[in-house]
């Protein structure tokens, strides 16, 4: 259980254009899903918690302006990276997890997007 | 916020027994997880210390002590599998991770 999908998995976009990530946990309610940003060779940074129902929290540094993130539905959180720029092209990630799992059976990640802006 | 801290590398062979340190500066701190991700993968929970102590599961386990900020993460009779990285996590009350930036585990023959 707790199975987490994330699409696409790969995309490559023109600089200026807004790409459309989607995370969905198939077999469990997600009320709190959270994005992450990962360079290469470095750390997972947390981008906002996305809230099903209200809007998402950013962390210190995220523009919410650039990262639109709806969580519309109790299995679904969308992160819209809008007017993408060539330094936007990172490994962005979401995790969720049913309440009861938590904490002591951890986060389950979505398999990762990776997206190229050119 | 939170900062942790862990060693970028260790490398070890086939069999051996590797230790990873993680060292923290908290506020709010509830617990300790670890993930193992491999290159172009999403990370996977291995583990989770709320308590003092030793936590074991299968080869893998992980040691808490909150008065001393500082956890490890024991990997026994390694194998070529286990090269990956392995970050240490924080959580806080409302659930959040805060990752150290990960140890490359490379495992040789």
């Amino acid at each position: 259980g707790a199975v987490v999908s994330q699409h696409p998995s790969r995309v490559i976009c023109k600089s200026g254009t807004s790409v459309k990530i989607e995370c969905r946990s198939l077999d469990f309610q997600a009320t709190t899903m959270f994005w992450y940003r990962q360079f290469p060779k470095q750390s997972l940074m947390l981008m906002a918690t996305s809230n099903e129902g209200s809007k998402a929290t950013y962390e210190q540094g995220v523009e919410k302006d650039k990262f639109l993130i709806n969580h519309a539905s109790l299995t679904l959180s969308t992160l819209t990276v809008t007017s993408a720029h060539p330094e936007d092209s990172s490994f962005y990630i979401c995790s969720a997890a049913p309440r009861d799992r938590l904490p002591n059976y951890g986060y389950t990640f979505g398999s990762g997007t990776r997206l190229t802006v050119v | 916020g939170q900062s942790l801290e862990q060693p970028s590398e260790v490398t070890a062979v086939e069999g051996a027994i590797v230790q990873i340190n993680c060292t923290y500066q908290t506020s709010g701190f509830y617990g300790l997880s670890w993930y193992q991700q491999h290159d172009g993968g999403a990370p996977t929970f291995l583990s989770y210390n709320a308590l003092d102590g030793l936590e074991e599961t299968g080869r893998f386990s992980s040691f808490l002590s909150r008065s001393d900020s500082y956890g490890y993460l024991l990997l026994q009779e390694l194998q070529m599998k286990d090269s990956a990285s392995y970050f240490c996590a924080a959580t806080d009350s409302w659930g959040k991770l805060q990752f150290g930036a990960g140890t490359q585990v490379v495992v040789t023959p």
